[in-house]
């Protein structure tokens, strides 16, 4: 069984730049997860799909990040414009039903 | 505020013997816990849950225990390898909405275990 895809797997922009992260989950996992995992945090939840559906966006700064799962499957995440708080490894991740998620491998994001 | 806390950044331990590693949590509504592993450069990937219904889960090597009155797990690896050396993340499930569930995250104990 093929794993969460993601890319790319790393990437340094400057501040005010835009950058787009890819997501290709688990064929046949409903919900996909985009979280961000700062330097000695654990993942925090920006937005969770189920299906094509948003379940909860609540913690997504909105001004500058924006997300979509057309079709439900694949995914993109945007930053736009980049601040140097944005500097994280972004996660994606899909399960089949509550509880148990499976993870991709990150995109490492430098904002200089 | 933090509703999943590892309050132990590290633990060191020797090959063989057993590794504990401690998860507290604030929200008496989580109903499904979840211990992950990373290694560098990789994603998160899973290794043992437990329901709250449940106060034992063990596969193999693991062990996670849960004391829901002390809003406790903790995750015991018997014996330790020197291949368990990663970061353990501890999660507890909440309930969003009828649409699905999440998964929050504690900032996760980084073990090595020393041959």
């Amino acid at each position: 069984e093929a794993g969460v895809a993601q890319s790319p797997r790393y990437k340094i922009i400057e501040k005010r730049q835009s950058v787009a992260f890819w997501c290709n989950p688990i064929s046949g996992h409903a919900t996909l997860y985009w979280y961000q995992q700062i330097l000695g945090q654990g993942p925090k939840l920006l937005i969770q799909f189920q299906n094509n559906g948003v379940v909860d966006d609540s913690q997504l700064p909105k001004d500058r990040f924006s997300a979509e799962r057309l079709k439900g499957v694949d995914s993109t995440l945007k930053i736009q414009p980049a601040k140097l708080e944005d500097s994280a490894v972004y996660l994606c991740a899909s399960s089949f039903r509550d509880g148990e998620a499976f993870f991709g491998q990150g995109t490492r994001l430098t904002v200089v | 505020d933090q509703q999943v806390k590892q309050n132990s950044p590290s633990l060191s331990v020797q090959e063989g013997r057993i590794s504990i590693l401690n998860c507290d949590y604030t929200n008496s509504m989580f109903d499904y816990f979840l211990w992950y592993k990373k290694y560098p450069a990789e994603g998160p990937t899973f290794l043992i849950s437990i329901s709250s219904i449940k106060d034992k889960n063990e596969d193999g090597r693991f062990t996670v225990f849960l004391n829901k009155s002390a809003k406790h797990l903790s995750l015991h690896i018997v014996p330790s390898q020197p291949g368990d050396s990663a970061v353990y993340f501890c999660a507890a499930s909440e309930r969003l909405n009828q649409a699905g569930t999440a998964l929050i995250f504690g900032k996760g104990t980084t073990l090595s275990v020393s041959s």
